[in-house]
């Protein structure tokens, strides 16, 4: 399966600020997806990321808020704009492609903390 | 809409004993997927076991297995011989066919301790 680095690993940034995280994966994939785990709570998708086309944004998020970047097949970016202390999460990106289908492979994630 | 709920907010198990977590889900999609995902300390997310709707064999992975219920839409996951390196949260999700297959959908996610 895929290997994937996402940088930061954390932050903590200022309410109001805008903070951009990356996905590198080590083989080209055709779709990337973004999650948000909120503290203590379960993953839910934000949006899904392909290559040469607007990405698609799940119900409850907009790009605005979340504008991502998706330039070629190994890599993307997501921003989080003018942070809220809401904003506080951990953001996820994966692939498919696993040990199976539908298998889902993640980063290990951006813990972002908004002051 | 599709939902997956997880009732045991935290389970804890002493070692080498067994333990079964609990999940139940809600669809009206007849091919889909389930899975158990694992998310220890360090966050990274791991694949526990995999389950296709339409095998009605449960699926096993060494020490994990899965006991699948389609008509009662359950999906429970039993770790045998728990090990501490098994400490995690411990997360049920579901896919299905249709549509945006890398979109799960996740439930509220297990705290398992694993104590010696």
């Amino acid at each position: 399966s895929a290997v994937i680095s996402q940088k930061p690993s954390r932050d903590i940034c200022q309410r109001g600020t805008s903070l951009t995280i990356q996905c590198q994966v080590d083989s080209q994939v055709t779709m990337m997806f973004w999650y948000r785990q909120q503290p203590g709570q379960s993953l839910t998708l934000i949006a899904t990321a392909n290559q040469g086309s607007e990405a698609t944004y799940e119900s409850g998020f907009v790009i605005d808020k979340f504008p991502i970047s998706r330039p070629n097949l190994t890599f993307s970016t997501l921003t989080v704009s003018n942070m809220s202390p809401e904003d506080s999460s951990i953001y996820l990106c994966s692939v498919g492609g696993g040990s199976g289908a539908n298998v889902l492979t993640f980063g290990a994630g951006s813990r972002l903390t908004v002051l | 809409a599709q939902t997956v709920t997880q009732s045991q907010p935290e389970m804890s198990v002493q070692e080498a004993e067994t333990v079964t977590l609990s999940c139940t889900y809600d669809t009206s999609e007849n091919n889909y997927y389930l899975f158990w995902y694992k998310q220890p300390p360090s966050r990274q997310m791991i694949l526990v076991i995999r389950q296709e709707a339409y095998k009605q064999q449960n699926a096993t992975e060494n020490r994990f297995s899965v006991n699948f219920q389609k008509a009662a839409k359950s999906f429970s996951l039993k770790i045998s011989d728990s090990q501490l390196g098994d400490t995690a949260m411990y997360f049920c999700a579901f896919t299905g066919l249709s549509g945006n297959t890398g979109k799960l959908i996740f439930g509220q996610g297990t705290t398992l301790q694993v104590k010696p």
